[in-house]
């Protein structure tokens, strides 16, 4: 058990539906990072927050965006769904912005859309 | 861009044998994590690397970090099927934030 929890696990929904993935990062931690892993593809960086604040983008789409509340908590909001986005989300969290890259995940949400 | 590039991508071999997973970059890494994914599950951190030329071991796992810092390997000995998986490496450049991950190695072990 990593320490990091994503919920919900899995999630089946509609084209052009909006959905939200949330994550509780490890106890301590104050920086969230979400990826994304389609079907036999790595993971891909969308987004990193740091104590609240936005730190470093990837490539995250227009339709996607993200926040990090007081509480550290995270949530990635998916927005006019197309088959494309199905995939595994991981969130991962880390002690700090400035440290040596080590990434503790969370067992991710998996995302189909019919 | 892909920044990280692993090879080889797919790997099967039997139960008792060697294999070596490599991981390179043009980029010179602040430093460099190794991961393995099973099935449905999130990537699990197996070691941290900083130091060009740096090796360290884990059990029957040895992994090797460039004197340059812009590649890295893994080194299985006397696979086992619990081995099996997929294996990332992962890295942070200069003053970035985000880690970028390889492509992947994805082993299979056979009994």
């Amino acid at each position: 058990d990593s320490g990091v929890t994503q919920t919900p696990k899995h999630l089946i929904t509609a084209t052009g539906q909006r959905v939200t993935l949330r994550c509780s990062p490890r106890s301590g931690d104050l920086s969230v990072y979400w990826y994304q892993q389609s079907l036999d593809q790595g993971l891909q960086f969308l987004i990193q927050y740091y104590n609240g604040e936005e730190r470093a983008k990837g490539n995250i789409l227009e339709r996607f965006s993200a926040q990090q509340f007081p509480d550290l908590h995270s949530e990635l909001n998916l927005s006019s769904l197309e088959l494309g986005d199905s995939a595994l989300y991981f969130c991962a969290s880390s002690v700090m912005a400035g440290n040596t890259g080590e990434l503790f995940f969370g067992e991710g949400s998996r995302l189909t859309v019919l | 861009t892909q920044l990280l590039e692993q090879s080889p991508q797919f790997l099967s071999i039997q139960e008792g044998e060697n294999l070596t997973v490599y991981c390179n970059s043009s980029s010179v890494f602040s430093s460099l994590q190794w991961y393995r994914q099973e099935p449905g599950e999130g990537p699990v951190l197996l070691v941290t690397v900083v130091t060009g030329g740096e090796v360290k071991k884990l059990k029957r796992l040895t992994f090797q970090f460039g004197d340059a810092r812009k590649d890295s390997s893994l080194h299985i000995t006397a696979a086992q099927p619990g081995d099996t998986g997929l294996y990332l490496c992962a890295g942070r450049y200069g003053g970035y934030q985000k880690v970028t991950f390889g492509t992947g190695t994805k082993l299979q072990v056979i009994p």
